[in-house]
């Protein structure tokens, strides 16, 4: 069964560094998703994504964050100077169309010191 | 902000019996209601919708019972299996708006005993 995909697992990183999070969608998935949850939280949603524009994107998702499709596979969000309350677990998901079901990825882990 | 919330931090079952887990929303425009499972160090996976033209949708031991006057939307597991011990959110998205975002619950974390 196709399975969204999610490296590295645990990324951690120096408080100002950048770090990208990659995510390889399902094959013929057309819409991308990025979400987080917070230790303790609720899951957030991060921002949207369909041919090679944000389709929408959550108050979080400021001028520090960036989400791209580098190739045909790969879906990143990189952030570009890392704050301690960064840390929480990743989530990229993926839907084939625009209302269909989001399959999510294991997620990766960041820790911010 | 609490557009969908899960009451219920934590349930507890006996294993063969029934679990329900219960949903409430506020926001109207919501159409599209999706529960999600989660183990721990794992991503969400889905496991059952419905949409708002609908008040029931079954898929093998789930079925998700919607009550759109009532914003409140269930869960119902029959019968219960330890392996369903697990945390479960619910979702909710009003896809005439562009993005298509899940606006998800708080959690309720399921614990089925043998």
């Amino acid at each position: 069964e196709p399975e969204v995909t999610q490296t590295p697992s645990h990324q951690v990183t120096q408080m100002g560094q950048e770090v990208i999070l990659r995510c390889v969608p399902i094959s013929n998935h057309l819409y991308f998703y990025w979400y987080r949850q917070i230790l303790g939280q609720k899951v957030e949603f991060l921002v949207s994504f369909y041919n090679n524009e944000i389709s929408e994107k959550s108050e979080i998702f400021d001028d520090q964050f960036s989400v791209e499709r580098p190739d045909g596979s790969n879906f990143t969000l990189k952030i570009r100077s890392t704050k301690l309350e960064d840390s929480a677990m990743y989530f990229c998901a993926s839907s084939e169309d625009y209302t269909d079901t989001q399959y999510f990825g294991p997620g990766t882990r960041l820790t911010v010191l | 902000d609490q557009q969908v919330k899960q009451n219920s931090p934590s349930l507890s079952v006996q294993e063969g019996r029934i679990s329900i887990l219960n949903c409430d929303y506020t926001n109207s425009m919501f159409d599209y209601f999706l529960w999600y499972k989660k183990y721990p160090a794992e991503g969400p996976t889905f496991l059952i919708s419905i949409s708002s033209i609908k008040d029931k949708n079954e898929d093998g031991r789930f079925t998700v019972f919607l009550n759109k006057s009532a914003k409140h939307l269930s869960l119902h597991i029959v019968p219960s299996q330890p392996g369903d011990s697990a945390v479960y959110f619910c979702a909710a998205s009003a896809p005439h708006n562009a993005g298509n975002m899940l606006t998800f619950g708080g959690g309720t974390r399921l614990m089925v005993k043998p």
